[in-house]
């Protein structure tokens, strides 16, 4: 069965990194796109991106480019977001989710990882 | 604000039957396939319906999903009182280079 479990919560400073990661088990991994999806406190769902963990292709939102960087480690299975320069606004549940296709070329999210929350706080 | 537009709410009685719908654009619904997902509290998203109308084993077929030009809807028969939950449609928008969007979600409040 297909299951993505990711990193535990965090607590960061504005300025700083956050790296989260999503491993996935289950299936073939270079076989789906990997897509990251934020949510802030009591708000909706936000698209950040996916990752290609076969060739390394990448497609961020554009209000992300220049402070987001998604990374597959095939040999592991491990999806990887790190998100640069945080602000308070970026507090967040952060969820990694499996990009199945259909007949739209794009796809959907069939499987999604748990959740980790990120706190944004000096 | 969000590419694709939802009510922020709908409610209804045990029994009815209730629709969410998702209103976008010639870029986005009109050009590529609209799927579904259901958000209990606190957990994550689950996929409910995707490519517009097709539900993922599983799924209760108490739940529909479709599309018509530049706009898509959930349609719930049998309401329950588990099915309080958000939900949400997502496409892609091909005047954003390919990108994700998603509506800004929907209530569901079961009465």
């Amino acid at each position: 069965q297909v299951h993505l479990v990711q990193s535990g919560a965090a607590v960061k400073k504005p300025g700083s990194t956050v790296m989260l990661s999503c491993k996935a088990s289950g299936y073939t991994f270079t076989n789906y796109n990997i897509i990251w999806v934020r949510q802030a406190p009591g708000q909706g769902l936000e698209w950040m991106g996916w990752i290609s963990p076969y060739n390394g292709d990448k497609n961020y939102a554009q209000k992300f480019q220049g402070r987001v960087n998604m990374i597959a480690d095939t040999p592991t299975s491990t999806a990887y977001m790190e998100l640069r320069r945080l602000r308070s606004d970026d507090t967040a549940i952060y969820f990694c989710g499996r990009n199945s296709y259909d007949s739209s070329g794009y796809g959907y999210f069939d499987y999604w990882g748990q959740g980790a929350l990120v706190t944004i706080s000096s | 604000q969000s590419v694709l537009t939802q009510p922020p709410s709908v409610s209804g009685t045990p029994g009815q039957r209730v629709t969410i719908s998702c209103s976008g654009g010639s870029s986005s619904i009109a050009s590529n396939t609209v799927h579904w997902y259901q958000q209990l509290p606190g957990t994550a998203p689950k996929l409910l319906i995707y490519a517009n109308n097709q539900r993922p084993s599983g799924v209760p077929d108490r739940f529909s999903g479709s599309k018509s030009g530049t706009s898509a809807s959930l349609a719930i028969n049998g309401l329950q009182s588990d099915d309080e939950a958000d939900y949400y449609c997502a496409t892609w928008d091909d005047s954003l280079n390919g990108r994700g969007v998603f509506g800004g979600g929907t209530k569901l409040t079961v009465l």
